[in-house]
């Protein structure tokens, strides 16, 4: 079982839907979460950064944290064809370097295609 | 603000040869990692350099070494190149070392070994 799970779609919907995309995690020590959006070919962008448990809104986005199902969400609302691309869950706990952590980890990302 | 920068943008080697990779962090960053990501996975750690040391390390080869500089920007090497290290290599930065905070990402170094 990978530490992150993410479906790797493509997940295709029309313009103006509302968007929710998933991660799924095993590891209980992960504190910090991070949604990032791609373009192909491109580097990743951060678009929510959250602490915890909860929510955090952001214009049209909505991150939510559910530590105690270790699932994490972003709601995209009034999507737009702009906001095709792939998103990319990541995630870390709390350690200060010493060896033995991991970076950021990464789910697959998932190909989200907005239909004009 | 120029953001991260990486250089080159693209790079095609053959087996057995070695490459090196550079990476300049967002203004007022100190904190360089470096990421591969191969194709339709998401990025895996290699490493994350602070006050020019190597500080954490991902499940990479010994062929993969990296290095700061005093002004911050970062280089990674890899020797020995193997079909399988094809990928886009991402340099992500930030401020002061701890692995929570914010991550900014460079557009990336795509590596082709033939």
């Amino acid at each position: 079982q990978k530490e992150v799970e993410q479906d790797p779609g493509p997940l295709s919907v029309p313009e103006g839907a509302i968007v929710s995309l998933n991660c799924t995690y095993s590891n209980s020590a992960f504190q910090y979460f991070m949604w990032y959006r791609q373009y192909s070919r491109k580097g990743p962008e951060l678009l929510m950064y959250t602490y915890s448990s909860g929510n955090k809104e952001d214009g049209r986005f909505t991150a939510q944290v559910d530590k105690s199902s270790k699932y994490i969400s972003l709601f995209i609302r009034d999507s737009q064809p702009s906001d095709s691309a792939t998103y990319l869950c990541a995630m870390s706990a709390q350690e200060l370097g010493g060896g033995g952590a991991d970076g950021l980890t990464f789910g697959k990302g998932t190909h989200l295609i907005i239909q004009p | 603000d120029a953001g991260v920068t990486q250089s080159p943008t693209h790079l095609i080697k053959t087996r057995g040869q070695q490459v090196t990779l550079r990476c300049s962090p967002k203004s007022g960053h100190d904190t360089v990692s470096w990421y591969q990501q191969a194709l339709g996975q998401g990025p895996q750690f290699i490493f994350q350099y602070y006050e020019e040391e190597e500080r954490q390390r991902g499940n990479f080869p010994d062929r993969f070494s990296g290095h700061q500089f005093p002004n911050y920007s970062s280089e990674l090497n890899v020797n020995a190149l193997l079909l399988g290290d094809s990928a886009l290599y991402l340099c992500a930065s930030s401020a002061g070392g701890a692995m929570s905070d914010e991550q900014f990402f460079g557009p990336g170094t795509r590596l082709t070994v033939l």
